[in-house]
Order: C-alpha cells, then sequence, then structure tokens
C-alpha cells in the first residue's frame, strides 16, 4: 500500500491567481495521477505526472492551465493558474502501486 | 472509447437491509475493474478489485462484487448494510486499454443508510 499526504486540504482563492497543491507519498513510485472531483461529480483524470519528462495530459485539460512537476519519485505538484469559480473542486493525488491505485485525502478549492 | 456506467445515483436503505449497486463497463482488452468508497469527510478508499480468476471478489467490510463478463457487469453487493456504509461507492476501470493505471470512473452512487 502507500500513504499519501497534500497540502494544502484546503483553499479559498481569488479568480485570477494560482494555487500549487503538493503531493508527497511515503515510498517511491513509477506513477503518480491527478484527478479532479467537481461537485457533485465523479472523478477525473487530468494528467499522469511523469518523473524526468513533462506530465501526459488527459483530452480537455492542457498544460498552461494545469502545470504540473516531478522532481523524484515520491513528490509531485499541480498548479492551478488563473483560477475563475469552475476550477472550484477537490484535486486528488494518487499513485498506482501493486496494481492498485492509492488516493491521498484530495485539496478542496474554492474559487470566489 | 472506455467507459463505466453506474445505474443508481442515489440509494436509501434500512440497516440490515441487502445492496446491490450496479456497474457496467464498456471497453476491450484488459479487464480490472474497481469498486472505491469515500465516507464522509474522509478521502477515497479501495473495497475490492478484480484482475482475473474467481469472478465473485470478496473485499472490505463484508462487500463482495461478481465480474460478469457476458453482462459487462461488475455489481457490489453486501447482504446486510449497517449505518456506518453511509457513504459514497464508485465503481472504476481502466482509462485506456493497456492498463497503463489510469483509472475512469462511474458516476457514483451515494448510498445512505437509515438506523
Amino acid at each position: 500500500s502507500a500513504v499519501i499526504s497534500q497540502k494544502p486540504s484546503r483553499d479559498i482563492c481569488q479568480r485570477g491567481t494560482s494555487l500549487t497543491i503538493q503531493c508527497q507519498v511515503d515510498s517511491q513510485v513509477t506513477m503518480m495521477f491527478w484527478y479532479r472531483q467537481q461537485p457533485g461529480q465523479s472523478l477525473t483524470l487530468i494528467a499522469t505526472a511523469n518523473q524526468g519528462s513533462e506530465a501526459t495530459y488527459e483530452s480537455g485539460f492542457v498544460i498552461d492551465k494545469f502545470p504540473i512537476s516531478r522532481p523524484n519519485l515520491t513528490f509531485s505538484t499541480l498548479t492551478v493558474s488563473n483560477m475563475s469559480p469552475e476550477d472550484s473542486s477537490i484535486y486528488l493525488c494518487s499513485v498506482d502501486s501493486g496494481e492498485t491505485q492509492y488516493f491521498g485525502p484530495g485539496t478542496r478549492l474554492l474559487v470566489l | 472509447a472506455q467507459s463505466v456506467s453506474q445505474h443508481n445515483h442515489h440509494v436509501i436503505l434500512s440497516e440490515a437491509a441487502s445492496l446491490e449497486l450496479g456497474c457496467n463497463y464498456s471497453y476491450g482488452g484488459t479487464v480490472n475493474l474497481f469498486w472505491y468508497v469515500q465516507y464522509p469527510g474522509q478521502h477515497l478508499q479501495l473495497l475490492l478489485k478484480y484482475f482475473s480468476g474467481d469472478p465473485l471478489v470478496k473485499g472490505i467490510k463484508g462487500f463482495e462484487a461478481e465480474f460478469i463478463k457476458s453482462k459487462f457487469s461488475f455489481n457490489l453487493r453486501k447482504p446486510s448494510v449497517q449505518w456506518s456504509d453511509t457513504a459514497e461507492y464508485f465503481c472504476a476501470g481502466p482509462a485506456h486499454s493497456g492498463n497503463t493505471g489510469k483509472l475512469i470512473f462511474g458516476q457514483g452512487t451515494t448510498l445512505q443508510v437509515k438506523p
């Protein structure tokens, strides 16, 4: 299994600003992922954070809006840039370990 | 395209009632299916998973799910629910063929168990 922590746990931000979310895993993992859970909806995959190369984005998500860093095998960041109220969501980090995905507690973001 | 759908969006049961939540998937290739649970205020936890072998898989807290290939289904069951089972339940499968680890989730089912 894997234990994942995220910072911050929640934040309230003004539109037009950016927020960087951190994800820390207690063991080295090859694959890390970022998901979004909009209010009342299911989880949607944003991107795969690759160590040593650029992140791979899913359809509908772009690097300019959601830049991702993966400096090592236990850490990743997701930045939500130029935020609008539509970005209000829970952002979750996950890792693939032993053919199972484990999820962090999420970062609850409210954009005013 | 791969997809996972859940039939029931909101289920209300009394304690001791039996539970069955529907999940259908639509994709070919390797079939890896998961059920996750999200208790109020907590993060997503794995209930059970199916990769291969016995189509009836048992998970934590008395939950089980049956993979029926002919019906493209992976329904979650529990014979007798408890108030503490009140939560959001998500079915999930691979977002892309080849089991890259990326998941696609169903819409989720909110289960409310009345004491």
